[in-house]
């Protein structure tokens, strides 16, 4: 099992506020996925990153994928009370499985 | 075209019953991946499958619990003679065969052993 490792583990802070959540591995990843999961609900897919140093913008998002392909990190903007949920990186293997990190629960505060 | 299928949203099982639990992929989908969610906490791997082939069970405790994806129909997690320990939120993802594609997820089954 690959481990993961993101950070903080939980996050506060206040509507219109700026954050960075950040996904740790020693092993390299063929590929990284963010999710976004709410409560009761399946993670919903944000953004997959495949190149090592690849930025991609979603809106408020900005997803980072380290050049050694072990790391990633997700930065929101000014951020919103919508954006409040559980935030999961996961890395594809070479082998093509899935693993997934520890998660970091964020909460916006209006 | 429709998502990731799992069925039944909630399950509950009094304790040395069985419990199976369903996973209908994506079209055109023929990787399926099984996790276990606990409260407040992040997904842990447990099987992935491609039709009709157990890839990785390495997540997957050896006695009482079993994955299969025929050919035909869904993927079907199943949990024989079940312990408290059991219950939790059972999700699966689908991804299409190639390296670097996306996977999608259902919206899980809560299991509770009572």
């Amino acid at each position: 099992t690959q481990l993961l490792e993101q950070s903080p583990q939980f996050l506060s802070i206040q509507e219109g506020e700026n954050l960075t959540v950040y996904c740790n591995s020693s092993s390299v990843f063929s590929s990284l996925q963010w999710y976004r999961q709410e409560p009761g609900e399946g993670p919903v897919l944000l953004v997959t990153v495949v190149t090592g140093g690849e930025v991609k913008k979603l809106k408020r998002l900005t997803f980072q994928f380290g050049d050694a392909r072990k790391d990633s990190s997700l930065h929101i903007t000014a951020a919103q009370t919508g954006d409040t949920g559980l935030y999961l990186c996961a890395g594809k293997t070479g082998a093509n499985n899935l693993f997934f990190g520890t998660g970091t629960r964020l909460t916006v505060i209006p | 075209n429709a998502g990731v299928m799992q069925n039944p949203r909630h399950l509950v099982r009094r304790r040395g019953q069985e419990a199976r639990l369903r996973c209908s992929p994506m079209k055109g989908h023929s990787h399926v991946y099984w996790y276990r969610q606990l409260p407040e906490e992040g997904l842990k791997f447990m099987v992935y499958l491609q039709k009709e082939n157990i890839i990785d069970e390495s997540g997957m405790p050896k006695e009482r619990f079993s994955a299969e994806f025929p050919k035909e129909g869904p993927s079907i997690l199943r949990i024989q003679q079940v312990v408290r320990g059991d219950s939790a939120a059972y999700f699966c993802a689908s991804s299409p065969a190639g390296r670097n594609t996306e996977a999608f997820f259902g919206q899980g089954t809560r299991l509770t052993v009572v």
